[in-house]
């Protein structure tokens, strides 16, 4: 069984560009969340996504923004990037026992 | 507000010990409690979940338990190696996000 697959795995975009974050969860999984893990604030939950519809949203400006399609696949979308979002984007997905299993994440690096 | 703590931050012990990484939260209305392991630059390995109607979970050489009432949880480590070393998080499952502990950083020496 396949796991979680996040793409791409690098990123370098510039101030002010906005950029397309992708994840597709474990076959059957309908939940995806998305974290941001730096090292001063550590990981940060930022949404999640259930049937396609947002079900939870963390503390996070409207820049960050997220959707998910009728085959449970996510992307995330950072628009006006700024320095401070340099992070590694973390995906999880959930198939409803409450146990979490993450993708190997997506290093974004703004310059 | 829920906030998650990992005592101590960082831990460096010679192979074959047995040893304990400690992790609190401040409010017990929580759904599960989940271990990971993550290596440098890479994601997060679930270990360990424990519901909150449960006590503990045992998984090879590792043994997570959960106290809600006093907001504990403590992961066990037997005969630690070299390949055991990378950050330990645990995290906290309220409606459907997970709150992560800072992490402790083990480092197991030959």
């Amino acid at each position: 069984k396949a796991g979680v697959t996040q793409t791409p795995r690098y990123l370098i975009k510039t101030r002010g560009q906005q950029v397309t974050l992708s994840c597709s969860p474990i076959s059957g999984h309908r939940s995806v969340s998305w974290y941001q893990q730096t090292p001063g604030q550590g990981l940060q939950f930022l949404f999640e996504y259930f049937s396609e519809t947002q079900r939870n949203k963390g503390n996070f400006p409207g820049r960050f923004s997220g959707r998910q399609f009728s085959n449970s696949r996510s992307e995330m979308n950072v628009s006006t990037l700024e320095l401070g979002d340099s992070a590694l984007y973390l995906c999880a997905s959930n198939g409803g026992t409450g146990e979490a299993f993450f993708g190997q994440g997506t290093r974004l690096t703004v310059v | 507000k829920q906030e998650v703590t990992q005592i101590p931050a960082a831990l460096s012990v010679p192979e074959g010990e047995n040893l304990v990484l400690n992790c609190s939260f401040t409010d017990s209305a929580i759904y599960n409690l989940q271990w990971f392991r993550q290596d440098p630059g890479k994601g997060l390995t679930s270990l360990l979940l424990i519901q909150s109607s449960q006590r503990e979970q045992t998984s090879g050489r590792l043994n997570a338990s959960l106290d809600k009432s006093s907001g504990r949880s403590t992961l066990y480590i037997a005969a630690s190696q070299p390949g055991d070393s990378a950050t330990y998080l645990c995290a906290v499952n309220q409606g459907g996000k997970l709150i992560f502990g800072q992490g402790t950083e083990l480092s197991v020496k030959p």
